[in-house]
This record gives structure tokens, C-alpha cells and sequence, in this order.
């Protein structure tokens, strides 16, 4: 059973407001990812992390910034939400082979 | 650069009846290959995965997929679906060695009706 924990798990927020997303693996694991998701769409990466003091952007671009100083947190963070920033958030982190998922982070920006 | 492509978005089925979720992929290598189950509101859990050795991997739950070298595929079936394996199915791939590791496909929503 994979270990990857996400809060909150919902959230509703005003425009503007500064929100950030939590992502905690116990597994040890260097590489850890943030995807967004649309309902029903297909997953995009938006940023990934080799490990501590390292993280990259991914194919889609995000106004979200990521940090990565513990191996098992990496905290998305949005400074000014935004209604287009309404999706969900799923991070992963990953061995040499497969990618485990946390359960995701809803979230509606009004 | 690798691509996955899920060649259908949605898939009804009846209960009990046999299904077949298509995935084709693209890659200049040798890749690793997964399929991953998605629930409402939940995260990807991993169904089942071909890493090396036989072609064809099963799951607990009864499906299967067989990698296919020649057509560059990787499809899932199941003989017998059940109202419980309504869900979104994602095709991914990786190249062995590779930091970014999962491309996703676009995904397939099956749906098993009563």
C-alpha cells in the first residue's frame, strides 16, 4: 500500500487569495510530481522533482510554484488564485519503476 | 519523445460481457508500460504493469493486457466486467532511465451498465 498524503482534500477559495497544497510521502522515495487534472480529461504535468533542492517544470504550464526542501514534502503553492486555477491537483511520488498517487486536491477558485 | 495514445474516450459495456480498452504508444526504445484505474474523486491506482519477461500481465481483479513489440500496443480486456469496474482507465509509458518517467494517454471512461 502505497503512503501519499494530500490536504486538503477539497477547497473553495476566493480569487486572489494565496493557497497552498500539501503532498507528503513516507516512502522514501526522490521523485515526486504534480499533476493537474480537468474532470474527465487527461493529466498534465506541471512540475517534478529530482529529489531535495531540485524541481523542474513540466509539459504544461503553471502559474504554481513548487519547493522541495524535505524528501517527503513537496508544497504546490499558488500566490494569487485565480478561477482558471479551478482543477484538481494530484501529486505522485515514484520508485525505479511506477509513479503512486495521492488521492488529489479539488479545487474551485470563485 | 514518447506518446500514448487511448484510441477510445468512452467505452460502455454491459454487465458481464467482455471489454477491451485499446492503447497504442510511440517511443524510439525499449519502454515500460501501465495501465491505471481512476475512481471518482480519487487518485491513479496502478492496475497492472509490463516491466520485462512475459508479454502478458494480469491484474487481482481479472484483467489482463498484452504487450505487443510489433504493434507497439498495449491493450487491456477483461472477459467478464462488473458495475464495480466503472472508472477512468489511463494507458502510460516510460523509458527506462528517464527522471520524467509516466507519459499518459488521454484516457478511457468505461462504463458497465446493469
Amino acid at each position: 500500500e502505497a503512503d501519499i498524503y494530500q490536504t486538503p482534500r477539497y477547497l473553495v477559495i476566493g480569487t486572489g487569495k494565496k493557497i497552498t497544497l500539501e503532498c507528503s510521502q513516507t516512502m522514501g522515495h526522490d521523485k515526486m510530481y504534480w499533476y493537474q487534472q480537468d474532470p474527465g480529461m487527461e493529466l498534465h504535468l506541471i512540475h517534478y522533482s529530482y529529489g531535495v533542492n531540485s524541481t523542474e517544470k513540466g509539459d504544461l504550464s503553471s502559474e504554481s510554484t513548487v519547493s522541495r526542501i524535505r524528501t517527503e514534502h513537496f508544497p504546490l503553492t499558488l500566490e494569487s488564485a485565480r478561477p482558471s486555477h479551478t482543477s484538481q491537483y494530484l501529486c505522485a511520488s515514484s520508485d525505479r519503476y511506477e509513479q503512486y498517487f495521492g488521492p488529489g486536491t479539488r479545487l474551485t477558485v470563485t | 519523445a514518447q506518446s500514448v495514445t487511448q484510441l477510445d474516450s468512452q467505452v460502455p459495456v454491459f454487465e458481464e460481457a467482455p471489454v477491451e480498452l485499446r492503447c497504442n504508444y510511440s517511443s524510439s526504445v525499449s519502454v515500460y508500460l501501465f495501465w491505471y484505474v481512476q475512481y471518482p474523486n480519487q487518485g491513479l491506482q496502478l492496475l497492472l504493469k509490463y516491466l520485462s519477461g512475459s508479454t502478458l500481465v494480469e491484474s487481482i481483479n481479472g484483467f489482463e493486457a498484452e504487450f505487443n513489440k510489433s504493434q507497439t500496443s498495449f491493450h487491456l480486456r477483461k472477459p467478464s466486467v462488473h458495475i464495480s469496474d466503472t472508472a477512468e482507465y489511463f494507458c502510460a509509458v516510460s523509458e527506462p532511465g528517464s527522471a520524467r518517467q509516466l507519459t499518459f494517454g488521454s484516457g478511457t471512461q468505461l462504463t458497465v451498465l446493469p
